[in-house]
């Protein structure tokens, strides 16, 4: 089945410390998206990549990074910079191959929860 | 920045009766979306409306557009236990049609009472 993996599903992190969220998907989409959600809010976009070897910052970049160096892959870092990283990490993908497809819907992962102990 | 605002944060309603979730947003739209989340699982994509239609049906769902008034509205009938969920509109406001992007509004939660 095609579809969007990100593991882990739960993960801590100690004061200090990056740690590196994974995304893979086999649905062959070019763009993918990274996307945080805090208790009871909506989401707020972290970072996107149209094609391979390209992103682009979203809104709450800081603290954060990536790397697109595979179609399938865009993980995720949160680095020691990012303040307050406890929170739920969805990552996203959708093709772009936009005259065939009369669906501009993501597809998303189900998510990892970062917790900072 | 968040674009969509979902409206009301919350909703209860009886199984069987329909549930109305309304959207509204700021800026021109290309299309607008809806999105449904279970308790600490993923988004699923429901259902999409361009910014030149103002209706479109899927199974039970309707949802309505109204690009004058930048708002948007999600019904479900005949409502089931199993809808209970978080539903988030999202729009795509994208100019140019690269670097395309959604922004996604806090979401409704809905609760359907057996």
């Amino acid at each position: 089945d095609g579809g969007i993996t990100q593991s882990p599903k739960y993960l801590f992190r100690k004061e200090g410390q990056n740690v590196t969220l994974s995304c893979e998907q086999n649905l062959n989409h070019d763009a993918m998206y990274w996307y945080r959600q805090d208790p009871g809010q909506g989401l707020r976009l972290i970072y996107y990549s149209q094609i391979v070897n390209d992103f682009q910052k979203g809104d709450i970049a800081e603290g954060y990074s990536v790397s697109r160096e595979k179609k399938e892959s865009f993980p995720l870092t949160v680095t020691s910079a990012q303040k307050n990283p406890t929170a739920f990490y969805l990552c996203a993908s959708r093709t772009t191959w936009v005259r065939s497809s009369t669906n501009y819907g993501y597809t998303f992962g189900s998510g990892t929860r970062l917790t900072v102990v | 920045s968040q674009q969509g605002e979902e409206d009301p944060q919350a909703l209860s309603i009886q199984e069987g009766e329909n549930a109305t979730m309304n959207c509204s947003y700021k800026t021109s739209i290309n299309n607008l979306q809806w999105y449904r989340q279970n308790s600490g699982r993923g988004l699923v994509h429901l259902i999409l409306i361009r910014s030149n239609e103002r209706e479109k049906h899927s199974g039970r769902l309707r949802v309505t557009l109204d690009t004058s008034k930048k708002s948007s509205s999600l019904l479900i009938t005949a409502s089931r236990a199993a809808d209970t969920a978080s539903y988030f509109c999202a729009t795509d406001a994208t100019r140019g049609g690269s670097n395309y992007k959604l922004t996604f509004g806090k979401g409704t939660l809905l609760t359907v009472n057996p």
